[in-house]
């Protein structure tokens, strides 16, 4: 059990266009899920804490204007990435909590590359 | 805020030997600490957690050791085999993993 699967797995992009990535909760209600960003050979780092139907909390230094994600279901949070720059490939991924729990379940990951 | 810090960075055993991967944490309110096994390319798998009302917990050839006091965490695998080859995080959140910090990961690899 808790499944949490994110589409697309890898995407490549020109520069200045948005990126859409979703993230599923397959088999549980996610009532929180976790966005994060992961540069090669480093740590997660939290980007974003969504809870469905309210607006997500930024972590400091991370922008909500260029990061924007959605959580409008109990099994679905998005994230998009505007007007997509160099820097911003990295691999993103997102996690799933379940309410009144504190595992987060993770998903397989969207590997951005921005040309 | 939490801070988590993790060591040794890279660790190498040989096959067969146990592998220790220590975690210290900075806020006492943590009282959840799970560790992830990450193989390239590839999501953070959850292989062992603990919580603070717990000293030590045993899952097979994983274990994981706490001592608030101290503030710090401690993961063992014995009997290594080369499939555990991977980078380990461990991370500390306070309830209900509001605040879920990870440590910087230990490339672990296991030479046959």
């Amino acid at each position: 059990g808790a499944v949490v699967s994110q589409h697309p797995s890898r995407v490549i992009c020109k520069s200045g266009t948005s990126v859409k990535i979703e993230c599923r909760s397959l088999d549980f209600q996610a009532t929180t899920m976790f966005w994060y960003r992961q540069f090669p050979k480093q740590s997660l780092m939290l980007m974003a804490t969504s809870n469905e139907g309210s607006k997500a909390t930024y972590e400091q230094g991370v922008e909500k204007d260029k990061f924007l994600i959605n959580h409008a279901s109990l099994t679905l949070s998005t994230l998009t990435v505007t007007s997509a720059h160099p820097e911003d490939s990295s691999f993103y991924i997102c996690s799933g909590r379940i309410l009144s729990t504190d595992t987060q379940y993770f998903g397989p990951g969207t590997r951005l590359t921005v040309l | 805020g939490e801070n988590v810090e993790q060591h040794p960075s890279t660790l190498s055993v040989q096959e067969g030997d146990s592998a220790v991967i220590k975690c210290t944490y900075s806020d006492s309110a943590s009282n959840y600490f799970p560790w992830y096994k990450q193989e390239l390319g590839k999501r953070p798998q959850l292989i062992i957690d603990i919580r603070s009302n717990v000293g030590e917990k045993k899952d097979q050839r994983i274990a994981v050791t706490l001592n608030k006091t101290a503030k710090h965490f401690s993961l063992h695998i014995t009997e290594t085999q080369p499939e555990d080859s991977a980078v380990y995080f461990c991370a500390a959140s306070d309830n209900y993993g509001q605040n879920f910090v990870f440590g910087p990961g230990t490339r672990l690899s296991v030479l046959p």
